[in-house]
Protein backbone atom coordinates (compact mmCIF):
# COMPACT_ATOMS: atom_id res chain seq x y z
CA UNK A 1 0.00 0.00 0.00
CA UNK A 2 1.32 3.61 -0.87
CA UNK A 3 1.59 5.52 1.92
CA UNK A 4 3.50 8.03 4.47
CA UNK A 5 4.78 6.51 8.10
CA UNK A 6 5.98 8.55 10.88
CA UNK A 7 6.90 7.87 14.16
CA UNK A 8 6.27 8.04 16.95
CA UNK A 9 2.48 8.92 16.45
CA UNK A 10 2.39 10.36 20.02
CA UNK A 11 5.30 11.74 22.15
CA UNK A 12 5.75 13.55 25.76
CA UNK A 13 8.71 14.48 26.10
CA UNK A 14 11.06 17.13 28.29
CA UNK A 15 12.47 20.57 27.65
CA UNK A 16 16.31 19.83 26.33
CA UNK A 17 15.96 16.65 25.77
CA UNK A 18 16.66 15.67 22.00
CA UNK A 19 14.31 13.93 19.64
CA UNK A 20 13.74 12.65 16.28
CA UNK A 21 10.24 12.11 14.52
CA UNK A 22 10.76 9.75 11.51
CA UNK A 23 9.05 9.95 8.35
CA UNK A 24 9.73 7.27 5.14
CA UNK A 25 7.57 6.84 1.84
CA UNK A 26 6.85 3.90 -0.03
CA UNK A 27 6.33 5.78 -3.30
CA UNK A 28 9.55 6.87 -4.58
CA UNK A 29 8.74 10.44 -4.40
CA UNK A 30 11.80 13.06 -4.42
CA UNK A 31 9.96 15.50 -2.79
CA UNK A 32 9.39 15.35 1.35
CA UNK A 33 8.22 18.07 3.30
CA UNK A 34 7.28 18.79 7.48
CA UNK A 35 4.89 21.25 8.40
CA UNK A 36 3.43 21.43 11.71
CA UNK A 37 -0.13 22.52 12.58
CA UNK A 38 -0.70 24.89 15.65
CA UNK A 39 -4.21 26.55 16.17
CA UNK A 40 -5.42 29.45 14.61
CA UNK A 41 -2.05 29.11 12.57
CA UNK A 42 -2.97 26.51 10.22
CA UNK A 43 -0.45 24.63 8.35
CA UNK A 44 3.38 26.03 8.37
CA UNK A 45 6.23 24.86 6.67
CA UNK A 46 9.32 23.96 8.51
CA UNK A 47 11.38 22.16 5.97
CA UNK A 48 11.68 20.40 2.67
CA UNK A 49 13.39 18.37 0.33
CA UNK A 50 13.87 18.22 -3.74
CA UNK A 51 15.77 15.14 -3.25
CA UNK A 52 18.57 13.01 -1.54
CA UNK A 53 21.06 15.78 0.07
CA UNK A 54 18.78 19.01 -0.88
CA UNK A 55 16.96 20.72 1.62
CA UNK A 56 15.45 23.89 1.92
CA UNK A 57 13.75 26.09 4.68
CA UNK A 58 10.54 26.15 4.56
CA UNK A 59 8.74 29.41 6.72
CA UNK A 60 9.53 28.23 10.42
CA UNK A 61 12.75 26.20 10.29
CA UNK A 62 13.80 27.72 13.49
CA UNK A 63 14.92 25.12 16.02
CA UNK A 64 14.31 22.16 13.69
CA UNK A 65 17.38 20.03 11.23
CA UNK A 66 16.38 17.59 8.67
CA UNK A 67 18.64 15.55 6.97
CA UNK A 68 17.88 13.27 3.61
CA UNK A 69 20.21 10.89 3.17
CA UNK A 70 17.96 8.44 1.57
CA UNK A 71 14.91 8.69 -1.33
CA UNK A 72 12.49 7.64 1.33
CA UNK A 73 13.34 8.98 4.76
CA UNK A 74 12.86 12.30 5.99
CA UNK A 75 13.76 12.55 9.98
CA UNK A 76 12.69 15.64 11.71
CA UNK A 77 15.51 16.47 14.54
CA UNK A 78 14.63 18.94 17.37
CA UNK A 79 17.90 19.45 19.11
CA UNK A 80 16.94 20.89 22.03
CA UNK A 81 13.13 21.21 22.23
CA UNK A 82 11.23 23.82 24.00
CA UNK A 83 7.76 24.31 24.71
CA UNK A 84 6.71 26.39 22.22
CA UNK A 85 7.59 23.48 20.14
CA UNK A 86 4.61 21.42 21.22
CA UNK A 87 2.42 20.68 17.87
CA UNK A 88 0.75 18.21 15.40
CA UNK A 89 3.59 17.08 12.84
CA UNK A 90 2.85 16.03 9.37
CA UNK A 91 5.51 15.27 6.78
CA UNK A 92 4.50 14.67 3.11
CA UNK A 93 5.75 13.30 -0.08
CA UNK A 94 4.83 14.27 -3.82
CA UNK A 95 6.33 13.31 -7.39
CA UNK A 96 8.65 15.95 -8.62
CA UNK A 97 8.08 14.57 -12.45
CA UNK A 98 6.91 17.83 -14.11
CA UNK A 99 7.92 19.93 -11.24
CA UNK A 100 6.54 20.29 -8.03
CA UNK A 101 2.90 20.74 -9.88
CA UNK A 102 1.26 17.59 -8.55
CA UNK A 103 -0.52 16.36 -4.98
CA UNK A 104 1.28 15.91 -1.95
CA UNK A 105 0.31 12.63 0.18
CA UNK A 106 0.51 13.41 3.96
CA UNK A 107 1.58 11.24 6.92
CA UNK A 108 -1.08 10.42 9.86
CA UNK A 109 0.57 13.55 11.66
CA UNK A 110 2.64 13.22 15.35
CA UNK A 111 1.46 14.88 18.17
CA UNK A 112 4.16 16.13 20.35
CA UNK A 113 4.17 17.53 23.30
CA UNK A 114 7.06 19.46 25.03
CA UNK A 115 7.05 20.03 29.31
CA UNK B 1 6.57 35.04 3.95
CA UNK B 2 3.53 34.94 1.77
CA UNK B 3 0.19 36.07 2.09
CA UNK B 4 -2.76 33.71 1.74
CA UNK B 5 -6.55 34.92 2.34
CA UNK B 6 -9.08 32.19 3.14
CA UNK B 7 -12.81 33.02 2.77
CA UNK B 8 -15.30 32.90 4.75
CA UNK B 9 -13.29 31.21 7.75
CA UNK B 10 -16.22 29.23 8.81
CA UNK B 11 -19.42 28.40 6.92
CA UNK B 12 -22.55 26.42 8.19
CA UNK B 13 -25.21 24.99 4.99
CA UNK B 14 -27.88 22.19 4.93
CA UNK B 15 -27.56 19.44 2.91
CA UNK B 16 -28.13 19.86 -0.23
CA UNK B 17 -27.04 23.69 -0.74
CA UNK B 18 -24.00 24.47 -2.79
CA UNK B 19 -21.42 26.64 -1.31
CA UNK B 20 -18.06 28.46 -2.55
CA UNK B 21 -15.06 29.86 -0.47
CA UNK B 22 -12.00 32.01 -1.91
CA UNK B 23 -8.64 31.94 -1.87
CA UNK B 24 -6.70 34.86 -2.42
CA UNK B 25 -2.47 34.97 -3.17
CA UNK B 26 -0.10 37.05 -4.24
CA UNK B 27 -0.11 36.70 -7.88
CA UNK B 28 3.48 37.77 -8.93
CA UNK B 29 5.54 34.72 -9.81
CA UNK B 30 2.76 32.11 -9.60
CA UNK B 31 3.90 28.24 -10.00
CA UNK B 32 1.25 26.60 -8.69
CA UNK B 33 -2.06 26.44 -6.44
CA UNK B 34 -3.09 23.08 -4.39
CA UNK B 35 -6.19 22.79 -2.80
CA UNK B 36 -6.53 19.86 0.40
CA UNK B 37 -9.10 18.79 2.08
CA UNK B 38 -9.14 18.33 6.21
CA UNK B 39 -11.86 15.90 7.80
CA UNK B 40 -10.89 16.28 11.66
CA UNK B 41 -8.93 13.37 13.33
CA UNK B 42 -7.18 12.36 9.55
CA UNK B 43 -4.65 14.14 7.48
CA UNK B 44 -4.73 16.77 4.57
CA UNK B 45 -6.06 14.44 1.35
CA UNK B 46 -5.36 16.68 -2.50
CA UNK B 47 -8.32 17.49 -4.01
CA UNK B 48 -6.38 19.58 -7.09
CA UNK B 49 -3.46 21.06 -8.42
CA UNK B 50 -4.03 24.18 -10.89
CA UNK B 51 -1.54 25.93 -12.73
CA UNK B 52 -2.54 27.80 -15.67
CA UNK B 53 -4.98 30.46 -15.48
CA UNK B 54 -8.31 29.64 -15.75
CA UNK B 55 -7.80 26.44 -15.44
CA UNK B 56 -11.00 24.46 -14.04
CA UNK B 57 -10.56 21.66 -12.33
CA UNK B 58 -13.56 18.96 -11.36
CA UNK B 59 -13.73 15.97 -8.68
CA UNK B 60 -17.04 14.52 -8.48
CA UNK B 61 -19.44 17.57 -6.85
CA UNK B 62 -16.29 19.84 -6.13
CA UNK B 63 -15.02 22.03 -8.51
CA UNK B 64 -12.09 24.81 -8.16
CA UNK B 65 -11.34 27.46 -10.96
CA UNK B 66 -8.48 29.75 -10.72
CA UNK B 67 -7.20 33.31 -11.83
CA UNK B 68 -3.71 33.82 -11.62
CA UNK B 69 -3.63 37.33 -13.24
CA UNK B 70 -5.31 38.65 -10.19
CA UNK B 71 -4.40 35.82 -7.59
CA UNK B 72 -7.37 33.97 -6.38
CA UNK B 73 -9.06 30.89 -6.76
CA UNK B 74 -12.35 29.30 -6.05
CA UNK B 75 -13.42 26.39 -4.47
CA UNK B 76 -17.16 24.93 -5.29
CA UNK B 77 -19.37 22.44 -3.57
CA UNK B 78 -22.63 21.53 -5.34
CA UNK B 79 -25.31 20.03 -3.24
CA UNK B 80 -23.38 19.87 -0.28
CA UNK B 81 -23.60 16.59 2.44
CA UNK B 82 -22.58 15.89 5.45
CA UNK B 83 -19.42 13.91 4.64
CA UNK B 84 -18.50 17.38 3.34
CA UNK B 85 -17.81 18.91 6.38
CA UNK B 86 -13.76 19.22 6.59
CA UNK B 87 -11.50 22.18 6.42
CA UNK B 88 -10.42 23.44 2.72
CA UNK B 89 -6.86 24.18 2.94
CA UNK B 90 -5.36 26.81 -0.35
CA UNK B 91 -1.47 26.65 -0.62
CA UNK B 92 0.24 28.54 -3.63
CA UNK B 93 3.68 27.78 -4.76
CA UNK B 94 5.52 30.55 -6.10
CA UNK B 95 9.06 31.00 -8.81
CA UNK B 96 11.60 32.79 -6.86
CA UNK B 97 14.60 31.19 -8.10
CA UNK B 98 16.28 27.78 -7.48
CA UNK B 99 13.94 25.39 -5.62
CA UNK B 100 11.79 28.03 -4.14
CA UNK B 101 9.06 26.72 -5.59
CA UNK B 102 9.05 23.39 -3.12
CA UNK B 103 7.74 26.01 -0.80
CA UNK B 104 4.05 25.96 0.29
CA UNK B 105 2.20 28.29 2.00
CA UNK B 106 -1.06 27.35 3.26
CA UNK B 107 -4.30 30.04 4.25
CA UNK B 108 -5.94 28.74 7.54
CA UNK B 109 -8.83 27.41 6.04
CA UNK B 110 -12.44 27.50 5.19
CA UNK B 111 -14.21 25.18 8.26
CA UNK B 112 -17.34 23.79 6.17
CA UNK B 113 -20.00 22.07 8.37
CA UNK B 114 -23.10 20.67 6.58
CA UNK B 115 -26.31 19.98 8.66
CA UNK B 116 -28.10 17.46 7.68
Amino acid sequence: EAQVTQNPRYLITVTGKKLTVTCSQNMNHEYMSWYRQDPGLGLRQIYYSMNVEVTDKGDVPEGYKVSRKEKRNFPLILESPSPNQTSLYFCASALLRGGLRNEQFFGPGTRLTVL
Amino acid sequence: ILNVEQSPQSLHVQEGDSTNFTCSFPSSNFYALHWYRWETAKSPEALFVMTLNGDEKKKGRISATLNTKEGYSYLYIKGSQPEDSATYLCAPQVEAGGTSYGKLTFGQGTILTVHP
